[in-house]
């Protein structure tokens, strides 16, 4: 079975600065599908970006970039120019092919301070 | 506009009692699923469903029963046999919860909050 592993719970930027969460992964598959997701205070879950395996660049989304490493099964976001609005929960999930539902890391609170 | 609601957005239950948690979208979705989220633990998979009138179980469907009786609609009951009910249930939606294509992320609606008295 997968598991996905977020080994910080929590963690802080000042704003416009920048921060990477880390995340994780087991998997015996050869191709899968990451994805990192945004819950702020609202609950409302929004991805945030994907990255398919089988592809060697790195997926970005403006401000959001990720550090894929598949050798090292590491799947980690960086973002830039931290806006307060970046504050809330992200969660790291992982997604096989023909794969009925996604396995979820338990998140990383990111508090952006003023 | 297109989305997911779930309904109520508050649910208080007494001990004993079913409650059925409300999904709906608009999406033209095939696949839906209910996620349980506790604090410290992420999201849970309760139940699936790729294709009306078919469901799976997930992770931790012991004490809920589901129906996908239209494409649209996915019902949670939470029955007197779930010992904890207590938590926030996100519902969400995929265009083909199969095809294992990248575009095929999942959509959330806004969740419930349930609460057992």
């Amino acid at each position: 079975a997968q598991t996905v592993t977020q080994s910080q719970p929590e963690m802080s930027v000042q704003e416009a600065e920048t921060v990477t969460l880390s995340c994780t992964y087991d998997t015996s598959e050869s191709n899968y599908y990451l994805f990192w997701y945004k819950q702020p205070p609202s609950r409302q879950m929004i991805l945030v970006i994907r990255q398919e395996a089988y592809k060697q660049q790195n997926a970005t989304e403006n401000r959001f970039s990720v550090n894929f490493q598949k050798a090292a099964k590491s799947f980690s976001l960086k973002i830039s120019d931290s806006q307060l609005g970046d504050t809330a929960m992200y969660f790291c999930a992982f997604m096989k092919p023909y794969g009925q539902n996604f396995v979820f890391g338990p998140g990383t609170r990111l508090s952006v301070l003023p | 506009d297109g989305g997911i609601t779930q309904s109520p957005k508050y649910l208080f239950r007494k001990e004993g009692q079913n409650v059925t948690l409300s999904c709906e979208q608009n999406l033209n979705h095939d696949a839906m699923y209910w996620y349980r989220q506790d604090p410290g633990q992420g999201l849970r998979l309760i139940y699936y469903s790729q294709i009306v009138n078919d469901f799976q179980k997930g992770d931790i469907a012991e004490g809920y029963s589901v129906s996908r009786e239209k494409k649209e609609s996915f019902p949670l009951t939470v029955t007197s046999a779930q010992k904890n009910p207590t938590a926030f249930y996100l519902c969400a939606s995929s265009i083909d919860g199969a095809s294992g294509l990248s575009y095929n992320e999942q959509f959330f609606g806004p969740g419930t909050r349930l609460t057992v008295l």
